[in-house]
């Protein structure tokens, strides 16, 4: 079975720039989340789809950054314009079951680095 | 108030030590705790979870809760070299992961 694979694996951008990070879940996971870690912090909850709907995004910091989960398959994180506290790493999760901390897969991670 | 607190570290253990990692969690309400390690570059991965006060023992892995002190441990046996990552105190609440800014643990050979 393959893994939550997150695309670019790195990326660096200038201040003011687009960037779109992509996620693809295990396949026949309805449940995805978005996470990020910024330098010397924890890794906090961005937001979360059932299928297509946002189900919770409390975590999104602000308007610049639009997630889209299009068919309900792969999703995309876009951060636009981006600033230099955006750094940091976006890590993706998916998992079958909505309630329950079981059988969530983490991906490895886009490192976004805004200079 | 972080949610949840941890030592950053980094925490320097021979091999074959035990390593003991320390959590502690601000909502006393919490009722799902989980241990996850990660190594540099990679996903974090899931260890141990622990629901009910008192220990709870997988293999060389060990996980300890007291709801009362809202303390959670991760004690690791016969410590070896390939332990060496960051190690993630989480609670699981509101259908989300509350996480600790994590423990860099080094196991020396």
């Amino acid at each position: 079975e393959a893994g939550v694979t997150q695309f670019p694996s790195h990326s660096v951008i200038e201040k003011g720039q687009t960037v779109t990070l992509r996620c693809d879940p295990i396949s026949g996971h309805d449940n995805l989340y978005w996470y990020r870690r910024v330098m010397g912090k924890e890794i906090k909850f961005l937001l979360h789809f059932v299928k297509e709907s946002k189900q919770d995004e409390s975590g999104m910091p602000n308007n610049r950054f639009l997630a889209e989960r299009t068919g309900g398959t792969y999703s995309t994180l876009k951060v636009q314009p981006a600033e230099l506290e955006d750094s940091g790493v976006y890590f993706c999760a998916s998992s079958q079951d909505q309630v329950g901390a079981y059988g969530y897969t983490f991906g490895s991670g886009t490192r976004l680095t805004v200079v | 108030q972080k949610e949840v607190e941890q030592n950053s570290g980094p925490l320097s253990v021979p091999e074959g030590a035990i390593a003991s990692l320390n959590c502690t969690y601000s909502d006393r309400g919490s009722q799902s705790f989980f241990w996850y390690r990660q190594y540099s570059g990679k996903s974090p991965e899931l260890i141990m979870s622990i629901y009910s006060n008192g220990d709870k023992e997988d293999g060389r892995f060990t996980a300890q809760l007291n709801k009362a002190s809202q303390y959670v441990s991760l004690l690791i046996r016969d410590s070896q070299p390939s332990d060496s990552a960051t190690y993630l105190c989480a609670i699981y609440n509101f259908n989300k992961f509350y996480f600790g800014s994590g423990t860099k643990l080094n196991v020396k050979p």
